[in-house]
């Protein structure tokens, strides 16, 4: 089975920060992505990437950047943590060989940032 | 831009009964839609996967409709249990081929 962990499931910061959230698959997927959850907002897009070193911006990209130095590994930073980044992250993978194959998703890290 | 929403934010019903969840897009003619399955502090988890040119697709107690012409996918949980009770999340593809886009879910509540 495919596995996706992130470093945390729980992580307080405070205000001006920065933030690493850590994210491993083991599955040698070639894109991964990085989602926020918010009520009444659903799962939105930060940042992807397809390949190492390659990296797209989502939806909000604003606030965040994004590294992906070895295919397994993708981290999201927060370079100046805000109150309003407080959300739920969402690592996920899939394999990059057809667009129709379905991302996995890890369990998530909830931030709060006070 | 594309835009996908899922009808009903909760939805409440009875265990043994058919649970029927909607997704509708606009905007778009995605080449399939995913359906994803999430509990309460989890990331969510893939379901099924029905393609533009598939009208119905089953797995086990699950069904999935894919209308085009509509622009709009159903989701039904037959003979539904408690353990079905969970986040329902529709997702499609955007229209660069690179990611999904997801409704904001529908809250699937069945009790016994």
């Amino acid at each position: 089975d495919v596995k996706v962990t992130q470093s945390s499931r729980y992580l307080v910061k405070r205000t001006g920060e920065k933030v690493f959230l850590e994210c491993v698959q083991d599955m040698d997927h070639e894109n991964m992505f990085w989602y926020r959850q918010d009520p009444g907002l659903g799962l939105r897009l930060i940042y992807f990437s397809y390949d190492v070193k390659m990296k797209e911006k989502g939806d909000i990209p604003e606030g965040y950047s994004v590294s992906r130095e070895k295919k397994e590994r993708f981290s999201l930073i927060l370079e100046s943590a805000s109150t309003n980044q407080t959300s739920m992250y969402l690592c996920a993978s899939r394999i990059g060989t057809s667009e129709y194959n379905e991302q996995f998703f890890g369990p998530g890290t909830r931030l709060t940032v006070l | 831009s594309q835009k996908i929403e899922q009808n009903s934010e909760a939805l409440n019903i009875q265990e043994g009964k058919t649970a029927t969840l909607t997704c509708n897009y606009t905007n778009y003619s995605p080449a399939y839609l995913q359906w994803y399955r999430q509990d309460p502090g989890r990331g969510p988890v893939f379901l099924l996967l029905i393609r533009e040119n598939e009208k119905e697709k089953r797995k086990e107690r699950l069904k999935v409709t894919f209308d085009t012409t509509l622009k709009q996918s159903l989701f039904h949980i037959t003979a539904s249990q408690p353990a079905d009770s969970a986040t329902y999340l529709c997702a499609l593809v955007n229209q660069a081929g690179t990611a999904l886009i997801f409704g904001k879910g529908t809250t699937l509540s069945v009790s016994s």
